[in-house]
């Protein structure tokens, strides 16, 4: 166990379809990061968060958003999915904006059909 | 932006030989670079990293180079064990600020098999 709790495991849904995706970082860690894995694509940085705020963004599309609650833990919204959005989304989390020695989560896997 | 190469995209080696994983990256700015492990399943588990004041680390049988110069970074796993067998991940970061600060590059990864 990282330390990085991501839920759900695995997601079925349908095309046009919402979701959302829940992080809790490690105890102590203040950045959260979020990437998606695919198999074409490789692993591809899509926003971080430090302490609540938004700190940088990757290609995210603007049918995804992201935000990082009080507590720390976040959340990554997909909307209007498409076929092309099934992956590996997974969240990693550090104790600050320097330190990029991340522990990732181990995942949720989405599928869109 | 960042942009990182690695190969090869698949090694298979006999238990007890070594390893060899190569990067190149593209922006001279980078100045972190780590490796993680992915086993099947699970998410990437961060096995060793450099920084761009140091040439190599070691840390047991992993061990990494850097070549700021070349901009190419290596990892080498000696008396490879079957349990090394996954994918990994070299990735560069820069800490410039504006919207990458933050952020990874990963390369394409390399699925690493060691046979009994």
């Amino acid at each position: 166990d990282s330390g990085v709790t991501q839920t759900p495991k695995h997601l079925i849904t349908a095309t046009g379809q919402r979701v959302t995706l829940r992080c809790s970082p490690r105890s102590g860690d203040l950045s959260v990061y979020w990437y998606q894995q695919s198999l074409d694509q490789g692993l591809q940085f899509l926003i971080q968060y430090y302490n609540g705020e938004e700190r940088a963004k990757g290609n995210i599309l603007e049918r995804f958003s992201a935000q990082q609650f009080p507590d720390l833990h976040s959340e990554l919204n997909l909307s209007s999915l498409e076929l092309g959005d099934s992956a590996l989304y997974f969240c990693a989390s550090s104790v600050s904006m320097e330190d990029y020695g991340y522990t990732f989560g181990s995942g949720t896997r989405l599928t869109v059909v | 932006g960042e942009n990182v190469e690695q190969h090869p995209s698949t090694l298979s080696v006999q238990e007890g030989d070594s390893a060899v994983i190569k990067c190149t990256y593209s922006d001279s700015a980078s100045n972190y670079f780590p490796w993680y492990k992915q086993e099947l399943g699970k998410g990437p588990q961060l096995i060793i990293d450099i920084r761009s004041n140091v040439g190599e680390k070691k840390d047991q049988r992993i061990a990494v180079t850097l070549n700021k110069t070349a901009k190419h970074f290596s990892l080498h796993i000696t008396e490879t064990q079957p349990e090394d067998s996954a994918v990994y991940f070299c990735a560069a970061s820069s800490n410039a600020g504006g919207t990458s600060y933050g952020k990874l590059t990963f390369g394409q990864g390399t699925i690493l098999t060691v046979h009994p």
